[in-house]
């Protein structure tokens, strides 16, 4: 079964402007860590943004919010101000606590493309 | 910010030949490294868990006599490629982790490109 749904294969925004990156989970961990990265297309994996599964207020970093609605299992990107240089694969990852193993595991990732 | 260096980025590779990608987090020690294969555009599939001084941990599917796995040290892990074939060709790519339990960013590597010929 899918433990990250990631549904939007692709998504355009306009430059400027802001847009959600959707992500869901599922786990029967309590204790669970969130994160995001951006694959540009020379291949690296750069982290975005983390938010533990306990901690009460979304995370934000710059530019980027985790809009995290634990009841509903969801963890949504959202990037505020698009830049062409936002474009890029975007993946939603999950770590689970000692029943997962701690490991990481993605989302089948969105492809962003901001418009000039 | 922690670094993960991977080497080589690029290798090409005769089939029937066996290939070896290094993994070194250069400014902190990893006592867990995860190994990822990438299908083009496609997700990271997590094929292994490798443990500083320890056996690897390989995740369903993934053959481990084929994927030969090594944590020697804190800061090296090298993945190892046997008897490739064209069908192995992906996008390998490690990441190890600066934190404990669910916490703790995971910085990658660049990746390795393998091409079987």
């Amino acid at each position: 079964a899918q433990k990250i749904t990631q549904t939007q294969p692709g998504m355009f925004v306009q430059e400027k402007e802001a847009v959600t990156l959707d992500c869901t989970y599922d786990t029967s961990d309590q204790s669970y860590g969130l994160f995001w990265y951006k694959q540009p297309s020379s291949g690296e994996m750069i982290f975005l943004i983390y938010q533990g599964s306990y901690d009460e207020q979304n995370a934000t970093e710059g530019r980027y919010s985790l809009n995290f609605q634990k009841a509903r299992k969801s963890a949504n990107l959202v990037i505020s101000a698009s830049q062409l240089g936002d474009s890029a694969m975007y993946f939603c990852a999950m770590r689970e606590g000692l029943t997962g193993g701690f490991k990481t595991i993605f989302g089948a990732g969105t492809r962003l493309f901001v418009k000039a | 910010g922690a670094v993960v260096s991977q080497h080589p980025s690029r290798v090409i590779c005769k089939s029937g030949t066996s290939v070896k990608i290094e993994c070194r987090s250069l400014d902190f020690q990893a006592t867990t490294m995860f190994w990822y294969r990438q299908f083009p555009k496609q997700s990271l599939m997590l094929m292994a868990t490798s443990n500083e001084g320890s056996k690897a941990t390989y995740e369903q599917g993934v053959e481990k006599d084929k994927f030969l796995i090594n944590h020697a040290s804190l800061t090296l892990s090298t993945l190892t490629v046997t008897s490739a074939h064209p069908e192995d060709s992906s996008f390998y790519i490690c990441s190890a982790r600066d934190g404990f339990g669910t916490g703790g960013k995971a910085f990658f590597g660049q990746g390795t490109r393998l091409t079987v010929v």
